[in-house]
């Protein structure tokens, strides 16, 4: 059983507007919530992270929402821009332990 | 070099060879990771090593066999393996294995390809 989700396997946004990533979770005892970024050929790349005693976490261009009460987290980028298509994978933490999604595959179109 | 390095890029094997993959990280790191991703699946840990010992063994056949010699280097020795095994192998590293891991970034390497015939 999953206990973190990334329901869009892929998302298409056009150059300049926002991209919205979402994940939802399963155990509310997860402390710490990230976004991780992966090109191919390379391997993932950290990007942003928030804690649990947080609800929102801004890193210029992206901005990770935290929803505990609907265990839902989100990554915003704005303006999207063609360096940010990459696969996206969100993961929760707790202790030892981080669980990673299956990813999101983000195309920025011209 | 910077960062964490990983060799071979892509391996094929049989499935009654015997092979090795290697990482290197360049980064002071105390803790060192590797994770299996699977076609349309989540990245899945497999073993943990703080400080040269392994701390976690998440559940992984006997046909893989870590071994991490010094804080800087780590292998995955390979032996039997099934077509099932297919997968992306990736290393990583954190600074220390500190808790929660969640506060840590954790650097990956670009992975190894493998192939079981």
């Amino acid at each position: 059983d999953q206990q973190v989700k990334q329901n869009s396997p892929s998302l298409s946004v056009q150059e300049g507007r926002i991209s919205i990533l979402n994940c939802d979770y399963t155990n509310s005892m997860f402390d710490y919530f990230l976004w991780y970024k992966k090109y191919p050929a390379e391997g993932p790349t950290f990007l942003i992270s928030i804690s649990s005693i947080k609800d929102k976490n801004e890193d210029g261009r992206f901005t990770v929402f935290l929803n505990k009460s609907a265990k839902h987290l989100s990554l915003h980028i704005v303006p999207s821009q063609p360096g940010d298509s990459a696969v996206y994978f969100c993961a929760a933490s707790k202790d030892d332990k981080i669980i990673f999604g299956k990813g999101t595959r983000l195309h920025i179109l011209p | 070099e910077t960062g964490v390095t990983q060799t071979p890029r892509h391996l094929v094997m049989g499935m009654t060879n015997k092979k090795s993959l290697k990482c290197e990280q360049h980064l002071g790191h105390n803790a060192m990771y590797w994770y299996k991703q699977s076609a349309k699946k989540p990245l899945e840990l497999m073993f943990v090593y703080n400080f040269k010992e392994q701390t976690e063994n998440n559940s992984v056949p006997s046909r893989f066999s870590p071994e991490c010699p010094n804080s800087s280097h780590l292998f995955l020795h390979l032996h039997t393996l099934q077509p099932e095994d297919s997968a992306l192998y990736l290393c990583a590293s954190s600074r220390s294995p500190q808790t929660p891991l969640g506060s840590e970034k954790l650097f990956f390497g670009s992975g190894t390809q493998l192939s079981v015939l």
